[in-house]
């Protein structure tokens, strides 16, 4: 089943802060974050591991809430390079079964105006 | 360093015609591979996954195959297309093993006309 994420867009201004967050009715065993600008292919961010701790690098940063079976990723002081559409993609599965088969969410539009 | 190369960047077919999108990876051995498709505005859909040679899963019913000839060669293939075909393809590649990142190809647009 696919993963909910929220909100659907959201528009801020450099440096202000945005929180995505990316929810599933499943068991998760990771996460993966990743953002696409428009017309290019998806990159990769980064993936977080049930059990794991929070992870980022420089002002992005992402939790994996487990009781909640949700994930939310944190843009803080945000630049006009952040804005995209990010993806959340979601396995069940624990390491030793898992391909690498991940569902999608609907993805969340991230506007950075100057 | 690894790169991934996807062909063509834009297609436009017939309904009704064949198609072959093509992906191979560079820099690396044994990847895993995927083909996804992409929705106008919409998220990532999982087509088929690849873990070796000749070993292809597929995650969605329909008129679409994948083959994997050699071990860094992912192949998407139709015999007759359709218009709900339409959408842009990505291919993808990963360490082998749980949680590595997907490295994404540049994509493919395809119109069915």
């Amino acid at each position: 089943q696919q993963p909910v994420q929220s909100p659907q867009a959201v528009i801020l201004r450099e440096g202000e802060d945005a929180v995505i967050n990316c929810s599933s009715s499943k068991a998760l065993y990771s996460v993966h974050w990743y953002r696409q600008k428009h017309g290019e292919a998806p990159v990769f961010l980064m993936i977080l591991l049930k059990g794991g701790e929070q992870k980022g690098h420089d002002k992005i940063s992402a939790s994996f809430n487990e009781k909640k079976q949700q994930s939310s990723l944190y843009l803080t002081a945000s630049q006009l390079s952040y804005s995209g559409t990010y993806f959340c993609g979601t396995d069940p599965n624990a390491g030793g079964t898992s391909y690498g088969k991940l569902t999608f969410g609907q993805g969340t539009i991230l506007t950075v105006h100057p | 360093s690894q790169t991934i190369h996807q062909w063509p960047a834009t297609l436009v077919q017939p309904v009704g015609s064949p198609l072959s999108l093509e992906c191979t990876v560079e820099g690396t051995s044994n990847p895993n591979l995927y083909w996804y498709r992409q929705a106008a505005g919409r998220g990532l859909q999982l087509l088929f996954y690849s873990v070796g040679i000749g070993q292809i899963s597929s995650e969605v019913p329909q008129n679409l195959s994948a083959s994997r000839p050699q071990d860094r060669q992912f192949i998407l293939s139709s015999k007759k297309l359709l218009l709900s075909d339409s959408g842009f393809y990505l291919c993808a590649w990963s360490g082998q093993g749980g949680f590595q990142p997907q490295h994404f190809g540049d994509g493919t647009r395809l119109s069915i006309l």
